[in-house]
């Protein structure tokens, strides 16, 4: 199965700042890569697929990049509800697997 | 706008099964161009991917899990099943039914609020 590494496992960060996230695949997944965002007690949300389309209604602030093994997802100016958890995750094949999360605290 | 609802116990012993379902609204399972899948969110916060159906009622599993899983699919009431045998307090999860686009497109772009299980006696 591919493994995806996230880092940073945490990262603090004020509002208006520049954000990245890396995820890295064990092997090339070519751009088959989606990113998440998960507040407290909710379900993961879509923000993010094929590397760097950002799905309906996701604000220009997120945005992505990569390809093969080496991925990145930033938030240019951080605003107070993007504090949060973010999860990659490949679809090259089965199993789905995903990143470890990246937490974003004030 | 699709919605999916899980539903089911809270609370399972062990050795026994669990047994959860996901009422869709707002599409069909019985039309093409979706897998229905279920994830679950272990009390560290890693996501596993658990399986996925097809509208043919073609299912995928992940073979890195040790329990024995089956998904089903019900289009008469527009839901779809999970069941797990034989579960442990490893099974002890935040449970998400979703959709993922089929093709080369497996991203999860609608999940279910969650639902918590704890495997306990």
């Amino acid at each position: 199965d591919v493994q995806m590494t996230q880092s940073p496992p945490s990262l603090s960060a004020s509002v208006g700042d520049s954000v990245s996230i890396t995820c890295q695949a064990s092997q090339d997944i070519r751009h088959y890569l989606s990113w998440y965002q998960q507040k407290p007690g909710k379900a993961p949300k879509l923000l993010i697929f094929d590397a760097a389309t950002l799905a309906a209604g996701v604000p220009s602030r997120f945005s992505g990049r990569g390809s093969a093994t080496h991925f990145t997802f930033t938030i240019s100016s951080l605003q107070p509800e993007d504090f949060a958890t973010y999860f990659c995750q490949h679809y090259l094949n089965l199993p789905l697997t995903f990143g470890g999360g990246t937490t974003v605290e004030i | 706008q699709v919605q999916l609802q899980e539903s089911g116990p809270g609370l399972v012993e062990p050795s026994q099964t669990l047994s959860l379902t996901c009422s869709v609204s707002g599409a069909s399972v019985r039309s093409g161009g979706f897998y229905w899948t279920w994830v679950r969110q272990l009390p560290g916060g890693g996501l596993e991917w658990i399986g996925y159906i097809y509208t043919s009622g073609a299912a995928y599993y992940n073979p890195f899990l040790k329990t024995p899983i089956s998904i089903s699919l019900d289009t008469s009431e527009n839901r779809f099943s999970l069941s797990l045998s034989s579960v442990t307090v490893a099974d002890s999860a935040v449970y998400y039914c979703a959709r993922a686009p089929d093709g080369n497109s497996n991203w999860l772009d609608s999940w279910g609020q969650g639902i918590l299980v704890a495997v306990t006696s």
